[in-house]
C-alpha cells in the first residue's frame, strides 16, 4: 500500500514570495490533514478536510493561508505572502476513519523563508 | 495550560535500559491515545494506538492509558540505539481535531 506522497520535500523562498505544497493521501482515506510542525514542537492542524468539504480550519491564518481538495483526493497547501514565521516543515496526514484519530504521514515539505 | 503537556527532554539511555515516556492531558473528552515516533527529516510514524484506558502491547512497547489520571505512558524494553527519534504522543476525542504534544527526544547510547 502506498503511503502518503507529498511535494517538494524542500522549498527555500524569499519573505512575501508565495508557495504551494502537494499531498496525495492514501487510496480510500476519506480524512486528509495539513499540520505545521515548527522546529522543537509538535504538530499543530491548520486544517481538515473530510473528503473535499473542510471541517476545521480554525488555526489557519486565513489572511495568508489558502488550502483545497477539489475532488476529494489530493490536497494544495497554499502560503501567500510567505513570512519569516512560517519556515516550518508541513506535514499531510490522512486517516480511513475520521472517528479514530490513527492518522498516516507523509515525509513533509521543509520550507524556509529568508 | 497546553491540552497536551510532554517533557521535550532529551532523555539519554544506554543500550538495553527501559524507557518510560509520558504525556499529560487536561481535556477529558480525549478517548484515542497514540504514540508517534519521528525520526530526524522525516514524517511521524504511528507506534501504539489506545482506545480509552488499560495498556496495550506490542513486542518491546507498551502503552498504558490511565485516563482518571489524565496520563499516559509509553514504555520501551530492551532499548536499542534505533530506537533514537523524538516521540510524539497525541490524543483525539469525540469532534475534537487530533493533539499533538511537542515530543520528547531520546537518545540510546551503545
Amino acid at each position: 500500500e502506498a503511503g502518503v506522497a507529498q511535494s517538494p520535500r524542500y522549498k527555500i523562498i524569499e519573505k512575501r514570495q508565495s508557495v504551494a505544497f502537494w499531498c496525495n493521501p492514501i487510496s480510500g482515506h476519506a480524512t486528509l490533514y495539513w499540520y505545521q510542525q515548527i522546529l522543537g514542537q509538535g504538530p499543530k492542524l491548520l486544517i481538515q478536510f473530510q473528503n473535499n468539504g473542510v471541517v476545521d480550519d480554525s488555526q489557519l491564518p486565513k489572511d495568508r493561508f489558502s488550502a483545497e481538495r477539489l475532488k476529494g483526493v489530493d490536497s494544495t497547501l497554499k502560503i501567500q505572502p510567505a513570512k519569516l514565521e512560517d519556515s516550518a516543515v508541513y506535514l499531510c496526514a490522512s486517516s480511513g476513519t475520521s472517528g479514530s484519530g490513527e492518522l498516516f504521514f507523509g515525509e513533509g515539505s521543509r520550507l524556509t523563508v529568508l | 495550560q497546553k491540552e497536551v503537556e510532554q517533557d521535550p527532554g532529551p532523555l539519554s539511555v544506554p543500550e538495553g535500559a527501559i524507557v518510560s515516556l509520558n504525556c499529560t492531558y487536561s481535556n477529558s473528552a480525549f478517548q484515542y491515545f497514540m504514540w508517534y515516533r519521528q525520526y530526524s527529516r522525516k514524517g511521524p510514524e504511528l507506534l501504539m494506538y489506545t482506545y480509552s484506558s488499560g495498556n496495550k502491547e506490542d513486542g518491546r512497547f507498551t502503552a498504558q492509558v490511565d485516563k482518571s489520571s489524565k496520563y499516559i505512558s509509553l514504555f520501551i524494553r530492551d532499548s536499542q540505539p534505533s530506537d533514537s527519534a523524538t516521540y510524539l504522543c497525541a490524543m483525539k476525542g469525540g469532534s475534537y481535531i487530533p493533539t499533538f504534544g511537542r515530543g520528547t527526544s531520546l537518545i540510546v547510547h551503545p
